[in-house]
């Protein structure tokens, strides 16, 4: 299947941070997508951004569809205890077989102690 | 309030012994979806189905049956075939294959 590359794997932040995460691919995407998942909980859809070059905010949250397609980022500007969990992002390939959505393996943010 | 519920939350099971995962959603969905989530690992895509009627293996199908005869409905059966049935499960629903889904809050099942 397509594969999604996500990193880094987990990173610290501590209050006030800006952090930033992305996901690459080597196939193009049409379609991107952030979730985060809380401990013990489905994901949650964050953003989503369907044209390359998009920028699309949702409060402290800025992701970026890539110019070439096969990347997107996700950015928290001045992190809060809150932000801690796992962000996954999500992709759909152009003419991909059963038109399904690809997840990546997840951005663990958790806090410095 | 249109959602997804996923029960139980919480499920054991015996060696040798068939679960059934309950999934239901009230958005009017056409496509729903089951996936394994490991400890600190991403989703892993069981079975999903386009439309009542229809479904499709996804890349860990073994071990696992579904069925779709309501289109509120995915049930999702962990079989005695499935040797390592330890993990979370999220039921999740689209509007139509492809389309940003939509995630219940999961069951946990695990091994007595």
């Amino acid at each position: 299947g397509q594969q999604l590359n996500q990193s880094p794997q987990s990173m610290f932040i501590q209050e006030g941070e800006d952090v930033s995460m992305n996901c690459t691919s080597s196939s193009i995407f049409n379609t991107w997508l952030w979730y985060k998942q809380d401990p013990g909980e489905g994901p949650v859809l964050l953003i989503a951004l369907y044209k390359a070059g998009e920028l699309t905010s949702n409060g402290r949250l800025t992701a970026q569809f890539g110019i070439t397609r096969k990347d997107s980022f996700l950015n928290i500007s001045a992190s809060i205890p809150s932000d801690v969990g796992i962000y996954f992002c999500a992709g759909r390939v152009i003419k991909a077989a059963g038109n399904k959505l690809t997840f990546g393996g997840g951005t663990r943010v958790l806090v410095k102690p | 309030d249109g959602g997804i519920t996923q029960s139980p939350k919480y499920l054991f099971r015996k060696e040798g012994q068939n679960v059934t995962l309950s999934c239901e959603q009230n958005l009017n969905h056409d496509a729903m979806y089951w996936y394994r989530q490991d400890p600190g690992q991403g989703l892993r895509l069981i079975y999903y189905s386009q439309i009542v009627n229809d479904f499709q293996k996804g890349d860990i199908a073994e071990g696992y049956s579904v069925s779709r005869e309501k289109k509120e409905s995915f049930p999702l059966t962990v079989t005695s075939a499935q040797k390592n049935p330890t993990a979370f499960y999220l039921c999740a629903s689209s509007t139509d294959l492809g389309q940003p889904q939509h995630f219940g809050d999961g069951t946990r099942l695990s091994i007595l």
